[in-house]
């Protein structure tokens, strides 16, 4: 079955204990991408990468960081979360950025 | 960028068909208009796109006007578990922007 999955799919953290969001996707997408959602902003694009090794930040990238080592995986790392990254957190996959976007389930964090 | 401008939120009765308006005045004329939806806090689900000719699927139907600067996704006949927030974005570059969306309430 063609998916993007995303784990933990629930997180509750401490303020400036590093922690890593992962994303996995088996379509052989180029493109991959992370928004966090909050109430009333709509979705916020954090990071996107064209293929591996190749990244940029979206609109909302403070924060974050993302490593694209293989095609397949694209994990969002938070070296030190703030309550403000208190969010849900969706990563996304398709064969490029003007095709259908494949969203996994989310993942929502709390950071205390 | 490109972006849409859509209304916050709109009521529809069930069986009937719900008309979302977009605009994109900005929009150029290599970029697609795409419509995505979201139910509850659900990952957006791809729903329909078109560059200028009006296009129909399973799901919707989408209607771009002719100058490009607006769209309309119709549901044809909705239904309850249509309700749900809807996104119309453009693509423009490499960046996705979605704005907050249209939230779409179906009532019995």
């Amino acid at each position: 079955e063609a998916q993007v999955t995303q784990n933990p799919r629930y997180l509750i953290t401490v303020t400036g204990k590093k922690l890593t969001v992962t994303c996995s996707q088996n379509m052989n997408h180029e493109y991959m991408s992370w928004y966090r959602q909050d109430p009333g902003l709509g979705l916020r694009q954090i990071y996107y990468s064209m293929n591996v090794e190749v990244t940029d930040k979206g609109d909302v990238p403070e924060g974050y960081k993302v490593s694209r080592k293989e095609k397949r995986n694209f994990p969002l790392i938070l070296e030190s979360p703030s309550p403000n990254q208190t969010s849900l957190y969706f990563c996304a996959s398709s064969l490029s950025p003007s095709d259908e976007q494949y969203f996994g389930p989310g993942t929502r964090l709390t950071v205390t | 960028d490109a972006k849409t401008t859509q209304p916050p939120s709109m009521d529809c009765a069930e069986g009937r068909a719900a008309n979302l308006p977009c605009n994109h005045s900005t929009i150029s004329g290599n970029e697609y208009v795409y419509w995505y939806r979201q139910i509850h806090s659900q990952g957006p689900q791809y729903i329909i796109h078109g560059l200028k000719n009006n296009e129909t699927n399973e799901m919707a139907s989408l209607i771009i006007t002719e100058d490009r600067k607006s769209s309309t996704l119709i549901l044809p006949h909705a239904t309850l578990r249509d309700t749900a927030v809807y996104y119309c974005i453009v693509i423009n570059d490499y960046k996705l922007s979605f704005g907050a969306g249209t939230t779409v309430t179906v009532r019995a």
